[in-house]
């Protein structure tokens, strides 16, 4: 029961280098999320996939991109990591649909950005 | 825009009393979802608890319950006999109607129980 996997869980980069986060879902599910987490600031979202083969922008997407490879997976791309980048990602994934299904996060990456 | 508002940057409670968690949101939307989602300090997401704005009663779920009043606008939280596995950030979110339902979050609160 993997449910949502992100990986790396931990990051350090410096500021100009770029990477990859990953995200894999095992439910079946349609849609995906990208959120950010900084203190004080609850979680927003910078890119969501309604379904397989496509994406959004959302709150904060400024320095991201994405790419739905497949139905499971939704990668966060940061091209040239800035200070302001460091935070905790998570991703999310749901049916899609609205009702009380909930939405299943990913145990988080924490970047910091030097 | 979904906007979500929790005016309680922390909370104590006494084990084993009740506290609730105040939420109020704004959305134009008809038809919509409130989430509440606990956060412990190991960081995981827990969803909590869910209120569709068409159902009649307000939801439960074992200690956790949800007091809605929607020509209000608020979802308040209420966690009953409090413990101390209780103590996380609590957020409040909702969902839009742009056909993905992403989730927008309030800002969260921090609950301590207090033995």
């Amino acid at each position: 029961n993997a449910g949502v996997t992100q990986t790396p869980k931990f990051q350090v980069l410096k500021t100009g280098q770029s990477m990859t986060l990953q995200c894999a879902q095992d439910m079946n599910h349609n849609s995906m999320y990208w959120y950010r987490q900084d203190p004080g600031m609850g979680l927003r979202l910078i890119y969501y996939s309604a379904s397989e083969g496509t994406t959004d922008k959302g709150e904060v997407p400024n320095g991201y991109n994405v790419s739905r490879l497949n139905k499971r997976e939704f990668s966060l791309r940061l091209e040239s990591a800035a200070p302001s980048q460091t935070s905790v990602y998570f991703c999310a994934s749901s049916e899609g649909s609205r009702g009380p299904y909930g939405y299943t996060f990913g145990s988080g990456t924490r970047l910091t950005v030097v | 825009a979904q906007k979500i508002t929790q005016t309680q940057p922390g909370m104590f409670v006494q084990e084993k009393e009740a506290v609730t968690l105040d939420c109020t949101y704004d959305t134009s939307d008809p038809s919509y979802g409130l989430f509440w989602y606990k956060q412990p300090s190991s960081g995981e997401m827990i969803f909590l608890i869910y209120q569709g704005s068409y159902d009649q009663q307000n939801a439960t779920e074992g200690r956790y319950s949800l007091n809605f009043q929607k020509a209000r606008k608020s979802a308040n939280l209420v966690i009953s006999a409090s413990q101390l596995g209780d103590s996380a950030m609590y957020f409040c979110a909702t969902d839009s109607g742009a056909g993905s339902y992403q989730l927008t979050f309030g800002k969260g609160t921090k609950l301590s129980v207090i033995p």
